[in-house]
């Protein structure tokens, strides 16, 4: 059980425009998802928090009108990224949990190249 | 400030060896703490977690962690390697609270020799 999906796997865009990653909890309904981008040969670093239904809380530094964020249900969340740059490139990266003290399930993780 | 700390960056250990991942954690509650494993382009899957209770905590792959609140140690265990454990393994403190999320540490990238 507790199997996160994310799709695309792997996503190659120009310059400019916009990139939409989706994060689902196949088999739990998730209250909070987190996305999280990791650098080559780093540790994660937590780009925004969202609970259903409500805003994301974004981390100090993230963009928020850059990084969109939609939580529209329990199963699903998405990471938009507008007008994308190469500095954007990266491996995003979303977790889900149930409650508060729950474990974090992770996905497999989006590749993200802006040529 | 809450943190957590692998001091390795790099092991390198021999197949069928012991092994022992170091983290240290700073953190005033009763931490919640994980082990995550990465594989080289995707994403982190749980080996273990402690809560409360047995300080001694048994995960999946044969990996076991043990919490030592003296030392703010949560160390890694395997008593012997396989060539597939090599990949790049994460400690993590929940913070509870207000603040309501995982941090973790800069994670310690495992290889093993034949």
């Amino acid at each position: 059980g507790a199997v996160v999906s994310q799709h695309p796997s792997r996503v190659i865009c120009k310059s400019g425009t916009s990139v939409k990653i989706e994060c689902r909890s196949l088999d739990f309904q998730a209250t909070t998802m987190f996305w999280y981008r990791q650098f080559p040969k780093q540790s994660l670093m937590l780009m925004a928090t969202s609970n259903e239904g409500s805003k994301a809380t974004y981390e100090q530094g993230v963009e928020k009108d850059k990084f969109l964020i939609n939580h529209a249900s329990l199963t699903l969340s998405t990471l938009t990224v507008t007008s994308a740059h190469p500095e954007d490139s990266s491996f995003y990266i979303c977790s889900a949990r149930v409650g508060a003290r729950d474990t974090q399930y992770f996905g497999p993780g989006t590749r993200l190249t802006v040529l | 400030a809450q943190s957590v700390t692998q001091p390795d960056i790099h092991i390198t250990v021999s197949e069928g060896a012991s092994l022992e991942l170091r983290c240290n954690y700073s953190y005033g509650a009763t931490p919640y703490l994980f082990w995550y494993v990465q594989s080289p382009g995707q994403g982190l899957q749980l080996l273990l977690k402690y809560f409360s209770g047995d300080t001694l905590v048994q995960g999946i792959k044969g990996f076991e962690a043990e919490f030592k609140r003296s030392q703010s140690s949560f160390n890694l265990r395997k008593p012997s390697v396989h060539w597939s454990d090599a990949a790049e393994y994460f400690c993590a403190v929940y913070l509870g609270g207000a603040t309501n999320k995982l941090i973790f540490g800069t994670g310690t990238l495992l290889a093993v020799q034949p």
